[in-house]
């Protein structure tokens, strides 16, 4: 069975551009997270959707970032206009049903904004 | 009192012997705490998991001790390896939540 899926694996825009990174979550899972890693600090949470609703999204850093689910399959997370803080590692998961079931992620997108 | 393991950022271990990570907690009310490794150029993945009920529990090579008076997880490994050389981070979830709430990470080396 295929993991989770990220696109691209590294991306290196210049500030004020626009960045859509992809992630392909594991097949039949309904929930799906964004969480960050910046300048090797901790993994931070961005949000998390419910098949196609976006159950959580307190952690989205500002409205410059936009995240969708449409058809509940593949998500996608925009970053427009971006900055330079915007730089790090963007990492997508997905779960089964159910609070306690494992996270399963995927393999990042190093993201470097110039 | 109970000491309490401090959290360092990097931790070199030579190979054959027991590791230990130490991580602090911050929310009183979460209920379910995870062990994650990561590699270079992968995702993180899991190790091993505790519920708030329990204080301790065993995989293969691996020991979660999860002391909620002080808040307070750490993670045991057993003869380390060097495939076991990455950075692990500790994360909880609280009480009916989804997200997960990550540690600063420990960079661990295996020194041949």
């Amino acid at each position: 069975e295929a993991g989770v899926t990220q696109f691209p694996s590294h991306s290196v825009i210049e500030k004020g551009q626009t960045v859509t990174l992809r992630c392909d979550p594991i097949s039949g899972h309904d929930n799906l997270y964004w969480y960050r890693r910046v300048m090797g600090k901790e993994i931070k949470f961005l949000l998390h959707f419910v098949k196609e609703s976006k159950q959580d999204e307190s952690g989205m850093p500002n409205n410059r970032f936009l995240a969708e689910r449409t058809g509940g399959t593949y998500s996608t997370l925009k970053v427009q206009p971006a900055e330079l803080e915007d730089s790090g590692v963007y990492f997508c998961a997905s779960s089964n049903r159910g609070v306690y079931n494992e996270q399963f992620f995927g393999p990042g997108t190093r993201l470097t904004v110039l | 009192g109970e000491s309490v393991g401090l959290h360092l950022p990097t931790l070199s271990v030579q190979e054959g012997d027991n590791s230990i990570i130490n991580c602090a907690y911050s929310n009183s009310a979460s209920d379910y705490f995870i062990w994650y490794k990561q590699e270079s150029g992968k995702g993180p993945q899991f190790i091993i998991d505790i519920r708030s009920n329990m204080d301790k529990r065993q995989g293969q090579r691996v020991t979660v001790l999860l002391n909620k008076t002080v808040k307070h997880l750490s993670l045991q490994i057993a003869a380390t390896q060097p495939g076991d050389s990455a950075v692990y981070f500790c994360a909880e979830i609280p009480s009916n939540d989804y997200k997960l709430s990550f540690g600063a990470g420990t960079t661990v080396t295996v020194r041949a």
